[in-house]
């Protein structure tokens, strides 16, 4: 099983980028990277996902070395919308399906 | 829209009841899932289904019970012998590829409370 470790918590102002590190070192071959954000009392939302090197969405970029055995979640000029928990997963491809969401990393904006 | 719909959002429980949590998926999805949250806690996983009759234990299934006889719908009981019900409860859909990187669709959750 691939088991993700992230920080508990982090904090931020208003207009700064924040990156949260991730580390999963024992990733499988055919596993994907995956970020989601969970406002209080709602459903996680997906983020962004990667295999290797670098995905850029809209929202975000994910930045995974060569190694795989860590991923960044980096959050670019972050707004106090964006205070939220986040959750880096790895996929069980042996399993198929389930995910394995951890504490998260609760990060807090203020102005 | 598409998207998952969960129901009710508030429920409470009597001691020694049965509850039933609704969810509903129009997004054509084959596998759902059911995770349950407790405060401050990452999401645990209760029961999946990869397909419609089937379904699969997660690592907390003990005091629950499902059942997918429809594509779109995978209700969850929370029976009697769960002695610790009170928690959010997360139903989600994806689409089932043999590999991770299908992301997994959420609804808003359920919050279950004992009287």
């Amino acid at each position: 099983l691939a088991k993700t470790t992230q920080p508990i918590s982090m904090d931020s102002y208003e207009g700064q980028e924040v990156n949260i590190t991730c580390s999963h070192n024992n990733i499988a071959t055919n596993d994907y990277i995956t970020w989601y954000q969970q406002f209080p009392s709602q459903g996680p939302r997906f983020i962004i996902q990667g295999y290797k090197t670098k995905v850029t969405n809209e929202v975000a970029s994910l930045f995974i070395p060569a190694d795989r055995k860590s991923s960044t979640l980096s959050l670019p000029r972050v707004s106090l919308s964006d205070t939220a928990v986040y959750y880096c997963l790895v996929g069980f491809s042996n399993s198929g399906y389930a995910l394995n969401f951890g504490k998260g990393t609760s990060l807090l904006v203020t102005p | 829209d598409g998207g998952i719909t969960q129901s009710p959002k508030y429920l409470f429980r009597k001691e020694g009841q049965n509850v039933t949590l609704s969810c509903e998926q129009n997004l054509n999805h084959d596998a759902m899932y059911w995770y349950r949250q407790d405060p401050g806690q990452g999401l645990r996983l209760i029961y999946y289904s990869q397909i419609v009759n089937d379904f699969q234990k997660g690592d907390i299934a003990e005091g629950y019970s499902v059942s997918r006889e429809k594509k779109e719908s995978f209700p969850l009981t929370v029976t009697s012998a769960q002695k610790n019900p009170t928690a959010f409860y997360l139903c989600a859909s994806s689409t089932p590829t043999g590999f991770s990187n299908q992301p997994q669709h959420f609804g808003d959750g359920t919050r279950l409370s004992i009287l």
